[in-house]
């Protein structure tokens, strides 16, 4: 059973709007929330994170908002930008020892 | 900045073969893992190890293991090959504590099994 989706596997947006990357979980009991990006070829790269004790958390272009009642995490991009073209991961800490859950990723097209 | 290095970006191994893939880091952290990441599947953790000699499964351990014989250095063992562990297999390291920390990534290895 998936304790975490991301219901698009793929987005497309144009340059300079926003991108909105969406994210459910099942698990109440998580309490720490990370989104990564990654590249072709390459690891992913941790991008930012939120506790559960927050709602929002802000970081350049890059947002993530968190709705515990509706199990919900987002991610904003604005403005978006081709370099941004990548997948994102969602992911949450799903034991004591740091171990991470994640979805299945995003595609996010940024088309200049 | 954290380092964390896979010893191979390319490996081509047959059916039946004992494949090694080997992780180090330079940054002194005491969590280490291995995931694997399929098409439409993500990234799904395999074993993971919060101190040296220490391992855990994680959720597709079956027919890898790992050893962690020092500190910065964690590796996957694929103990008989087989077509289906054809993956891109990646390492990543985090601290330990209480405090939660992000993971670090290396760049994976993409691993063909004939």
């Amino acid at each position: 059973d998936q304790q975490v989706k991301q219901n698009s596997p793929s987005l497309s947006v144009q340059e300079g709007r926003i991108s909105i990357l969406n994210c459910d979980y099942t698990n109440s009991m998580f309490d720490y929330f990370l989104w990564y990006k990654k590249y072709p070829a390459e690891g992913p790269t941790f991008l930012i994170s939120i506790s559960s004790i927050k709602d929002k958390n802000e970081d350049g272009r890059f947002t993530v908002f968190l709705n515990k009642s509706a199990k919900h995490l987002s991610l904003h991009i604005v403005p978006s930008q081709p370099g941004d073209s990548a997948v994102y991961f969602c992911a949450f800490i799903g034991g004591s020892q740091g171990n991470l859950i994640f979805g299945k990723g995003t595609k996010l097209s940024v088309k200049p | 900045d954290v380092k964390v290095t896979q010893s191979s970006r390319y490996l081509v191994k047959r059916t039946g073969e004992k494949v090694f893939l080997e992780c180090v880091q330079d940054m002194d952290h005491e969590n280490m893992f291995w995931y694997r990441q399929d098409p439409g599947l993500g990234l799904r953790l395999i074993y993971f190890s919060y101190d040296v000699k220490m391992k855990e499964k994680g959720d597709i351990p079956e027919g890898y293991s790992v050893s962690r014989e020092k500190k910065e250095r964690f590796s996957l063992i694929l103990e008989s090959a087989s077509t289906n562990q054809t993956s891109m297999y990646l390492c990543a390291s985090s601290f330990g504590g209480r405090v939660y920390q992000p993971q670090h990534f290396g760049d994976g290895t993409r691993l063909s099994i004939l």
